[in-house]
């Protein structure tokens, strides 16, 4: 059974970065997937934010695009969400997700990681 | 390219059937579009890839169709637990956009 866990700080402060991880079990990183991080501000529908291949490759939402980074660690099986500059406009709930190979569709997620962005 | 769902909200008794539209400002090849289910506090689950294949251990009440612009979801007998925001998904130039959502709220 594939399961996804976000981590990381529920809070941060406005200008700082937002970091966030994914720990994926019952699934290895470096196979066919590539892995995506979705947001959902509170009361609203979903955002991709991007994803990743375990090659490096790497695509990321337009608007985004400027302040993201995703990475991976296969020796931990986790990939990670780097946002820089946060405002309140980025407050909402994360979630990584795994993109099934040739299906262009995201079919495992994770339970989702409240991050409010609050001096 | 802009996905855009309506109704924005549909109210219907269980056992009913439900009709659920998701339009694209630009056509888009069926493989690339999905269909979702949200439950309050829940993350998303996949209901539907490729336009109309069911994802594991959906039931068959759920159906996809469409082409080009135009796709719908239907719910051909409503359960009590089909009531839930649903957003339909594409992928394209390497990116993915989702639709704002339709909610089918309990007449």
């Amino acid at each position: 059974q594939v399961q996804l866990q976000e981590s990381g700080p529920e809070l941060v402060k406005p200008s700082e970065t937002l970091s966030l991880t994914c720990t994926v079990s019952g699934d290895s990183i470096s196979g066919t997937n590539w892995w995506s991080w979705v947001r959902q501000p509170p009361g609203k529908g979903l955002e991709w934010i991007g994803e990743i291949y375990h090659s490096g490759a790497t695509n990321y939402y337009p608007s985004l695009k400027s302040r993201v980074t995703i990475s991976m660690d296969m020796s931990k099986n986790q990939f990670s969400l780097k946002l820089t500059s946060v405002t309140a406009a980025d407050t909402a709930v994360y979630y990584c997700a795994r993109n099934l190979a040739y299906h262009y569709a995201m079919d495992v997620w994770g339970q989702g990681a409240t991050l409010t962005v609050s001096s | 390219i802009v996905l855009t769902q309506s109704p924005g909200t549909l109210s219907l008794s269980p056992g009913e059937r439900a009709t659920l539209s998701c339009r694209a400002s630009q056509s888009i090849s069926s493989i690339y579009l999905a269909w979702y289910q949200q439950k309050p506090g829940q993350a998303p689950r996949l209901l539907m890839s490729g336009t109309s294949r069911r994802a594991t251990g959906i039931p068959d009440r759920f159906s996809g169709s469409g082409s080009g612009t135009d796709f719908t979801l239907t719910i051909s007998r409503l359960e009590p637990e089909d009531f839930a925001v649903y957003y339909c998904q594409q992928f394209g130039n390497s990116l993915y956009t989702f639709g704002q959502g339709t909610k089918l709220e309990i007449k």
